[in-house]
């Protein structure tokens, strides 16, 4: 079965600083990947996907991502974190265009003025 | 107003009480899907429909039934609610096709079991 780990449940940044949220996934054929941001009260709402094309994904609100197959890794970034980015995020993987999406646990961005 | 809606959005109920949750959308999506959230264990699926004579259980559907009543409703009941299934509710939908794996969320319903 399919599994995501996302390392670190609450991540703590400065506004300003680079942010880095991790994600693995286990998986032995290629892989749909998506990071999803939940705010405050709020659904989840999708950041960015990767779907076979670039390994470097670039999302919503200057978040990116990059896929790298020889680490099973899905790590999104950003190079400024913003108080507005304090949110929960989730790393989400499929397998095929109708499988269903298995989630990450979570991992809480806090952003310290 | 919100392309997926769900109701109520917040509800207490008792041990052993029937409670539904409903969920209506506009976005024309054949897909529907009802999740669970619970901290440190993020979404798990509960039950899935990819049209309106289509139920599929999900990984924790024990204690919950869903009724798809259009292509634009699912619901998810609980027959006798219990403190465990105390969590976050989620509908969600998505098309069908290559971009299946993206999934529309409504903004929650938390469900709290006494």
């Amino acid at each position: 079965a399919q599994s995501v780990t996302q390392l670190g449940s609450h991540v703590s940044v400065s506004e300003g600083a680079l942010v880095l949220l991790r994600c693995n996934y286990s998986s032995s054929v290629p892989p749909y990947l998506f990071w999803y941001v939940q705010y405050p009260n709020q659904g989840l709402q999708l950041l960015l996907k990767y779907t076979s094309a670039a390994t470097l994904v670039k999302g919503i609100n200057g978040f990116e991502a990059e896929f790298k197959k020889s680490e099973t890794s899905f790590h999104l970034t950003k190079p400024s974190a913003h108080m507005s980015d304090a949110a929960e995020y989730f790393c989400a993987v499929g397998y095929n265009a109708g499988n269903m999406l298995t989630f990450g646990g979570g991992t809480r961005l806090m952003v310290k003025p | 107003d919100a392309d997926v809606t769900q109701t109520p959005r917040n509800r207490i109920t008792k041990t052993g009480k029937r409670i539904m949750l409903e969920c209506s959308q506009t976005k024309g999506h054949d897909r529907m899907y009802w999740y669970r959230q619970d901290p440190g264990l993020g979404l798990r699926l509960i039950y899935y429909s990819f049209d309106v004579k289509d139920i599929n259980k999900g990984e924790i559907s024990d204690g919950y039934s869903v009724s798809r009543q259009a292509q634009a409703k699912f619901s998810l009941s609980l027959e006798s609610a219990i403190p465990n299934q105390t969590a976050l509710y989620f509908c969600a939908t998505s098309i069908a096709g290559l971009d299946a794996g993206e999934l529309f969320f409504g903004e929650g319903s938390r469900l709290t079991v006494l």
